[in-house]
């Protein structure tokens, strides 16, 4: 069973950055580039907002209007790993951010793995 | 954008009852469609994707359904541990965009 496990969440503040890590592990069967990559926030008591993707080759990225310009996702498959580069953070960027894997290796299909999700406030 | 739009936002039900939420696109996304369940301080989890295709180890009183702009998520019979928020999600076309979300209670 893949297991998603997030962090460098936590206390942010305005203007200033922060770097979410997620590291990916339990591939039985399968490979970690053989999957798309997206990280989702969702704030407190809100509802979920997909926040940006990465295909298996790192050539497609996306990213939601919201963040587009401030945000950037990269990913390591040697280190099974996947990124999210938060500037300019806002206060509007407060939420639990969760990776999630995709079915599919280029778009989407489906989040069929995700992590438990981590903290980030940003407050001055 | 695609925009997604869930309904009801709420819906009270009883254990044993069938229950039907429908989630609509703003434009035409075929069969990319992705239904989640999430409970509170949980990780949403994948029930159904391409609009009807249940996920792995997802009972089978979940079912999807719908193409175009148009869809269901079907509940047959409600069981205790059914009573979550669901969403929608479109995967035709980035952003790819979640529906409101759907809090099915007692």
């Amino acid at each position: 069973e893949v297991h998603l496990a997030e962090s460098g969440g936590g206390l942010g503040h305005p203007g200033r950055s922060l770097r979410l890590s997620c590291v990916a592990s339990g591939f039985a069967y399968d490979k970690y580039d053989n999957h798309a990559m997206h990280w989702v926030r969702q704030a407190p008591g809100k509802g979920l907002e997909w926040v940006s993707g990465i295909s298996w080759n790192s050539v497609t990225l996306g990213y939601a209007d919201s963040v587009r310009g401030r945000f950037t996702v990269s990913r390591d498959n040697a280190k099974n790993s996947l990124y999210l580069e938060m500037n300019s953070l806002r206060a509007e960027d407060t939420a639990f951010y969760y990776c999630a894997k995709d079915i599919g290796a280029y778009d989407s299909r489906g989040f069929d793995s995700w992590g438990q999700g981590v903290l980030v406030t940003v407050s001055s | 954008d695609i925009q997604m739009t869930q309904s009801p936002s709420t819906l009270s039900a009883s254990v044993g009852d069938r229950v039907t939420i429908t989630c609509r696109a703003s434009q035409t996304i075929s069969n990319s469609l992705a239904w989640y369940q999430q409970k509170p301080g949980k990780a949403p989890n994948l029930l159904i994707y391409k609009a009807s295709t249940l996920e792995s180890g997802v009972p089978s009183r979940f079912r999807g359904s719908g193409s175009g702009t148009d869809f269901t998520l079907t509940i047959s019979s409600l069981q205790p541990d059914d009573f979550a928020t669901y969403y929608c999600q479109q995967c035709d076309s980035s952003p790819y965009t979640f529906g409101q979300g759907t809090k099915l209670d007692i």
